[in-house]
């Protein structure tokens, strides 16, 4: 079955540290793949997206993912977070032959001055 | 350009009435997606239309939901009656039709709805 998996429920790192959010997908075919974020009281924003090509996609806010084939994941990274990035990520993949996406059950992070 | 606009944002209403999410989407949006997250869930597919046609209902949870999309424009999610179990919040997308690609879905801000 096509799916998300998001390993981490919650995790806390410190102001400046880097950050890195697992994500690993289960397709049978090379898939897109989507990081989602929701701030405290907003709604879903588009971090950034996989289609195909090079597979260390850049996104907002200084967020970036890598497409691993070999490891089936789509890690979010970040090498310094802020306060403001403390939010619940989602990952995201389509499910083929359809237009839904699957959502991970999401991570939610923490920063800690 | 305005994103994906939803109403009301919060709504609590008692086991057994109805209550009327609205979604606008991006403006030439044809894709509207429904979402839902029910609390300590992942957030799941509730339907989706093509300009005014169901395109997937498959994730429809019962008779007690009707989506509709007059016109290919905003788009309503009537649940009637509700029950506890509906509490969540509820999700509106939109993305382009697609020309090369997957085209990105954007999401609104999200519908609490709390049933008593």
């Amino acid at each position: 079955a096509q799916s998300v998996t998001q390993p981490d429920i919650h995790i806390t790192v410190s102001e400046g540290a880097s950050l890195e959010l697992r994500c690993n997908y289960s397709y049978g075919a090379t898939p897109y793949l989507f990081w989602y974020v929701q701030s405290p009281g907003q709604g879903l924003q588009l971090l950034l997206k996989y289609f195909s090509g090079d597979t260390l996609v850049q996104g907002i806010k200084g967020f970036e993912a890598e497409f691993k084939r070999s490891q089936s994941s789509f890690n979010l990274r970040k090498p310094s977070v802020h306060w403001s990035d403390a939010a619940e990520y989602f990952c995201a993949g389509p499910n083929f032959g359809n237009e839904k996406l699957t959502f991970g059950t999401g991570t939610r992070l923490t920063i800690i001055p | 350009e305005a994103g994906v606009t939803q109403f009301p944002s919060h709504s609590v209403i008692e086991k057994g009435q109805t209550v009327t999410l609205r979604c606008d989407p991006i403006s030439g949006h044809d894709n509207l997606y429904w979402y839902r997250r029910v609390m300590g869930k992942e957030i799941k597919f509730l339907l989706h239309f093509v300009k005014e046609s169901k395109q997937d209902e498959s994730g429809m949870p019962n008779n007690r939901f009707l989506a509709e999309r007059t016109g290919g424009t905003y788009s309503t999610l009537k649940v009637q009656p509700a029950e506890l179990e509906d509490s969540g919040v509820y999700f509106c997308a939109s993305s382009q039709g697609r020309t090369s690609g997957r085209p990105a879905q954007y999401f609104g801000p999200g519908t609490r709805l709390t049933v008593l």
